[in-house]
């Protein structure tokens, strides 16, 4: 089965509004990356966060190493926004193969 | 700037037909990966490259291979192109995996086999 799991899979918000993201993973992981995919298919790293709180502007992701679990927190959500959240981990071992989730697609409305 | 490009952008096969996808990158990465994308199945591992002469296999690599000739080219080859190959491929490069580091994905390769 699907080893990374996001949720929702879905999301619509109004500008302004803050935006929530789930990850969770299956197995260890000693590294995970949030990766924003615009609509127009282009893939761009947020951030990395294995273990930890870490912020980069509105941007906040919370990784809890033992409970397989971390979220991306958007605050003040932009129309600019919107797009496909993806989230990634290493398979434990081989910290250069990387496994992602389904995404979260996210629609900010004006 | 780190960069990554492929090319073509778009391309349509015939079924039985040969298919090498190219990615080129600026970075002077390492690593360098090829990822198929389709609805339902997200981004998927094809092939990886450690450096220069290396291969690795990924998840999904039935049907394709891959080559890296040097350190900023990794290509990926489809010798008998199927129409459940139709996808979108992305190449991305990488290095020393660590909190500091990321991967530099490409634009993508829009392929459809006819």
């Amino acid at each position: 089965g699907q080893q990374v799991q996001q949720s929702p899979s879905s999301l619509v918000l109004q500008e302004g509004e803050n935006a929530e993201l789930q990850c969770n993973f299956s197995s260890t992981a000693t590294q995970l990356q949030w990766f924003y995919q615009s609509p127009g298919g282009s893939l761009v790293s947020l951030l990395s966060n294995p273990s930890g709180t870490k912020h980069t502007g509105r941007l906040t992701s919370t990784t809890v190493t033992k409970e397989r679990r971390s979220s991306l927190h958007i605050s003040s959500s932009q129309t600019t926004d919107s797009g496909t959240y993806l989230c990634a981990i290493d398979r434990e071992g081989n910290t250069r193969k990387l496994i992602f989730g389904l995404g979260t697609t996210l629609q900010v409305q004006p | 700037e780190a960069a990554v490009t492929q090319s073509p952008r778009n391309k349509v096969a015939v079924t039985g037909g040969k298919v090498t996808l190219s990615c080129n990158q600026t970075n002077n990465h390492n690593n360098m990966y090829w990822y198929r994308q389709d609805t339902g199945h997200g981004l998927r591992l094809i092939h990886y490259s450690y450096g220069a002469g290396s291969t690795e296999k990924g998840d999904i690599p039935d049907g394709y291979k891959a080559s890296r000739p040097s350190q900023e080219n990794f290509s990926l080859i489809l010798e008998l192109a199927t129409p459940s190959q139709t996808s979108v491929y992305f190449c991305a490069s990488g290095d020393h995996w660590g909190s500091q580091n990321t991967l530099y994905f490409g634009a993508g390769t829009r392929l459809s086999v006819l």
